[in-house]
């Protein structure tokens, strides 16, 4: 079956911490990997994609993520974070000839000052 | 930045009745798309469209679900007779390109609530 598991729920942190929150998928074939990212009150907003090449993905406001085909995850990470980096944040995949975005649950960021 | 925009941000009816939710695309993407979130559960995909037509549906989107495309802006869902477990975050989306070649950009919701 095609899933995407997030295995942090709620995560707290305090302003400068390293993050990391987990994301492992089933999924047979080639896929599409993405973060997208809630701030309180407003919509989804992608944070970064994966579609092929280097599986070190940058993205926006000092994210990046590393997909790893043999253990199916794609881990996003942040060196330091900030309190406006409080959010909720959702893993997603697609196959490589479907639009249909399969979304994890999604983890809670709490940064505090 | 374009953004796509959804009406109305809530909307509340009576179960059995029929609701309309709205969205505006961006203007030059292509693909359109409908998700849903019921409360404290994952977003689910209902259906994508291309070029006035279905191109993919999920088994939740069953009869009583339909969209449209009446206009050159607007992307519209349909649910003919809501139903208590109907009541959920909808996510209109919308990508330039399709088939897995897209990146979907998403609106701000509309939260729906059946009585």
């Amino acid at each position: 079956a095609q899933s995407v598991s997030q295995h942090n729920h709620h995560v707290i942190l305090s302003e400068a911490a390293s993050l990391e929150l987990g994301c492992n998928y089933s999924y047979g074939g080639t896929v599409n990997l993405f973060w997208y990212v809630q701030y309180p009150g407003q919509h989804l907003q992608l944070l970064l994609k994966y579609f092929s090449g280097d599986p070190l993905v940058k993205g926006i406001k000092g994210f990046e993520a590393e997909f790893i085909k043999s253990k199916f995850s794609f881990n996003l990470r942040k060196p330091s974070v900030q309190w406006s980096d409080t959010a909720e944040y959702f893993c997603a995949v697609s196959g490589i000839n479907t639009d249909k975005l399969i979304f994890g649950t999604g983890t809670r960021l709490q940064v505090f000052p | 930045e374009p953004e796509v925009t959804q009406t109305p941000s809530h909307q509340v009816t009576q179960m059995g009745q029929e609701v309309i939710l709205r969205c505006v695309p961006i203007s030059n993407h292509l693909y359109f798309y409908w998700y849903r979130q019921i409360l404290g559960q994952k977003v689910e995909f209902l259906v994508s469209f291309y070029n006035n037509e279905i191109s993919e549906k999920s088994e939740i989107f069953d009869d009583q679900f339909s969209v449209e495309r009446p206009d050159g802006s607007n992307f519209t869902l349909k649910i003919r007779s809501t139903k208590l477990e109907d009541s959920a975050m909808y996510f209109c989306a919308s990508s330039v390109n399709g088939q897995g070649a897209g990146t979907q950009y998403f609106g701000p919701g509309t939260r729906l609530l059946v009585l």
